[in-house]
């Protein structure tokens, strides 16, 4: 099982309020990542980082920033919730990747998710 | 367009039966292909992953087959039980997205009865 944690697991809180999504791994991967989840959907990518103090936008806009001040912690936050940002959070992380021939595959490892919910 | 897609959207099968879901896929160029497991509220996790060289992947009662020509890949489960009930979601990495960038299939729910 991975060692990689989210708080919270969920949260309702109202519009316009700043809050912070939390993401912790124990593995020392240098890649992590945050998906957006809507139910019966495909997760969409928002937010990527390849270290320390790297971070990119990923294929799904979003209002959301991210920050890596440390290896092992990738906080999402939003400055002003809207009921729009209901959604299911997932962070995931990723090694440096498994030679396999020619190519590289790198195994990614998710976390519970955050149930965010805006009234 | 880079996309994936699966069938069926969803099935109901009972215990101890054995059941086969589909993946199409358009990427291009092709890296790999995972399958990944995800319990309701909870995040996916990874039961094969296979290249295009890989035709076919077995993980416990988990088997999945890749044809790179057609651009199939099912993922066959065998002797099912009630803990497998989830959503299972095929995932494509295209070559050129070295960063780890993966495009997601928006998955089959799967429901096992007693």
């Amino acid at each position: 099982e991975a060692d990689i944690y989210q708080t919270p697991r969920y949260l309702v809180i109202g519009t316009g309020k700043k809050i912070t999504l939390e993401c912790s791994q124990t593995m020392g991967h240098d890649k992590m990542y945050w998906y957006q989840q809507d139910p019966g959907m495909e997760l969409h990518l928002i937010h990527y980082s390849y270290g320390v103090n790297s971070t990119e936008k990923g294929d799904l806009s979003s209002e959301s920033t991210v920050s890596r001040i440390r290896t092992e912690h990738f906080p999402l936050t939003l400055e002003s919730a809207r009921p729009s940002h209901t959604s299911q959070y997932l962070c995931a992380s990723s090694d440096s990747g498994l030679t396999m021939g020619e190519q590289l595959s790198y195994e990614q490892y998710f976390g519970p998710g955050t149930r965010l919910t805006v009234t | 367009k880079n996309q994936v897609e699966q069938s069926p959207q969803s099935l109901i099968i009972l215990e101890g039966k054995n059941c086969t879901l589909q993946c199409n896929y358009t990427v291009s160029p092709f890296s790999n292909l995972r399958w990944y497991k995800q319990d309701t509220g909870r995040g996916p996790v990874s039961l094969t992953i296979m290249t295009f060289s890989e035709n076919t992947k077995s993980n416990g009662r988990y088997t999945a087959t890749l044809d790179a020509d057609t651009k199939q890949s099912s993922l066959h489960i065998t002797a099912s039980q009630l803990s497998d009930s989830a959503s299972y979601i095929c995932v494509v990495s295209a070559m050129a997205r070295s960063q780890g960038n993966l495009i997601f299939g928006k998955g089959t729910k799967l429901s096992v009865k007693p």
